[in-house]
């Protein structure tokens, strides 16, 4: 079956420190999608990065970086130089792709508290 | 301009009452879903639309029912609400991956649902 866990509930950090989220994943499929959302204090959903089973090259987009590890199932999230404005929740979910339409399976999400 | 709409933004009202939430995207995007999000932020798949035809209906009760009048609108209809329907229901769209390599969904703001 399909899951996503994400093991750490809630995360505080000092500003400027590093952070990293921990995904890990299980599907049967060779094929499947792994995302990761933010979900900000005012409660909207924002997609963050999209990532296919068969492309492993990790990606840095700013301050934002994603450690993808099929051996490991896992997708991990760090964020350098953290901010307040990064508080948040972190959801990371995984689709699979026999559906034609794509089924979301989230994690439970991990807290990002940064204190200035 | 707003890419994934929802309204009402909040919603609220006793058990036992019907109501609806509506969804609208300007996307162009032939799949739309409804995602429940309860109190402890856990994020879970409803329905899935694809060009006006239901594709995953994850064993919500029927009381719920989707309709999809045209592939940019997805609406949610409560009938006889309960205490644990409280809870915030996103609605997200995405491009078919049988069209597009980019299988992303984007999310609405969310309808927060307290039932009283």
């Amino acid at each position: 079956a399909q899951k996503v866990t994400q093991a750490q509930t809630e995360i505080s950090v000092v500003e400027k420190e590093d952070v990293t989220l921990d995904c890990v994943y299980e599907t049967r499929d060779t094929t499947y999608y792994l995302f990761w959302y933010k979900q900000p204090p005012s409660g909207e959903l924002v997609f963050l990065i999209r990532r296919n089973s068969f492309d492993e090259q990790n990606e840095i987009s700013g301050r934002y970086s994603w450690n993808f590890q099929k051996s490991t199932s896992s997708f991990n999230f760090t964020i350098t130089a953290s901010q307040v404005v990064d508080s948040a929740v972190y959801f990371c979910a995984l689709s699979e792709a026999p559906y034609n339409t794509d089924k979301l399976i989230f994690g439970t999400g991990t807290r990002l508290q940064v204190f200035p | 301009d707003t890419a994934v709409s929802q309204t009402p933004k909040y919603l609220v009202t006793q058990m036992g009452n019907d109501k609806s939430i509506k969804c609208e995207q300007n996307l162009g995007h032939d799949t739309m879903y409804w995602y429940k999000q309860d109190s402890k932020k856990f994020l879970k798949i409803m329905f899935s639309y694809n060009n006006k035809e239901l594709i995953i209906n994850e064993t919500v009760p029927n009381r719920f029912s989707p309709k999809s009048p045209d592939k940019a609108h997805l609406n949610l209809h409560i009938n006889s609400l309960e205490l644990g329907d409280s809870a915030v229901y996103f609605c997200a769209s995405s491009q078919d991956r049988r069209k597009a390599v980019y299988n992303e969904q984007f999310f609405g703001p969310g309808t927060r649902l307290t039932v009283l």
